[in-house]
């Protein structure tokens, strides 16, 4: 089984408004910490936002918030007032703590699209 | 220069070739990665090193040959490579191994290989 599932392969969304974009994934450990990575044309992976599974709070980062629903597992990054520098592929990854201390599990990514 | 930076940002060589993949840190980080991104699938964590010590391979073939050798530069020697090796290569750095859950991994622009 995949440990992160990101099913929208391409988004669009009009300039201005808010997207979502859905990331669910799977382990048995209590804690473990999500993130969401952006990576524009250029191909770098810039670090948007962390979740860690025990905070109380959604994080959020500027006009980046993560909606995390731990008994869904779920994780999904909304972006609100979107702009034309927005669209880029959105990776979703997790980190068990059972797992390797180094290793980040990513999803297949997500291509959003920001439309004038 | 700051973060991490990637040289060169493309690359072409042929089966017999032997070249070298570039990577610098400027943040201060112990711990450095290689990662292989082919099209259509998720990242795939090659190597790890803290410290200059190279603490994970995850099954990487022998044809890709990692060097660490200070905690600022990182190196990915290639020779042989096969075209199914075509992918973007990306280098991450974190300033520890052992930070936790919530350590973050900040990566360079990657280096875009063919193999012909």
């Amino acid at each position: 089984a995949q440990k992160i599932t990101q099913t929208q392969p391409g988004m669009f969304v009009q300039e201005k408004e808010a997207v979502t974009l859905d990331c669910t994934y799977d382990t048995s450990d209590q804690s473990y910490g999500l993130f969401w990575y952006k990576q524009p044309s250029s191909g770098e992976m810039i670090f948007l936002i962390y979740q860690g599974s025990y905070d109380e709070q959604n994080a959020t980062e500027g006009r980046y918030s993560l909606n995390f629903q731990k008994a869904r597992k779920s994780a999904n990054l909304v972006i609100s007032a979107s702009q034309l520098g927005d669209s880029a592929m959105y990776f979703c990854a997790m980190r068990e703590v059972s797992g390797s201390a180094r290793q980040l599990t990513f999803g297949s990514g997500t291509q959003l699209t920001v439309l004038p | 220069e700051t973060g991490v930076t990637q040289t060169p940002r493309h690359l072409v060589m042929g089966m017999t070739n032997k070249k070298s993949l570039k990577c610098e840190q400027h943040l201060g980080h112990n711990a450095m990665y290689w990662y292989k991104q082919s099209a259509k699938k998720p990242l795939e964590l090659m190597f790890v090193y803290s410290l200059e010590e190279r603490v994970e391979n995850n099954s990487v073939p022998s044809r890709f040959s990692p060097e660490c050798p200070n905690s600022s530069h990182l190196f990915l020697h290639l020779h042989t490579l096969q075209p199914e090796d075509s992918a973007l290569y990306l280098c991450a750095s974190s300033q520890d191994l052992a930070g936790g859950l919530r350590e973050t991994q900040y990566f360079g622009p990657g280096t875009r290989l063919l193999v012909l």
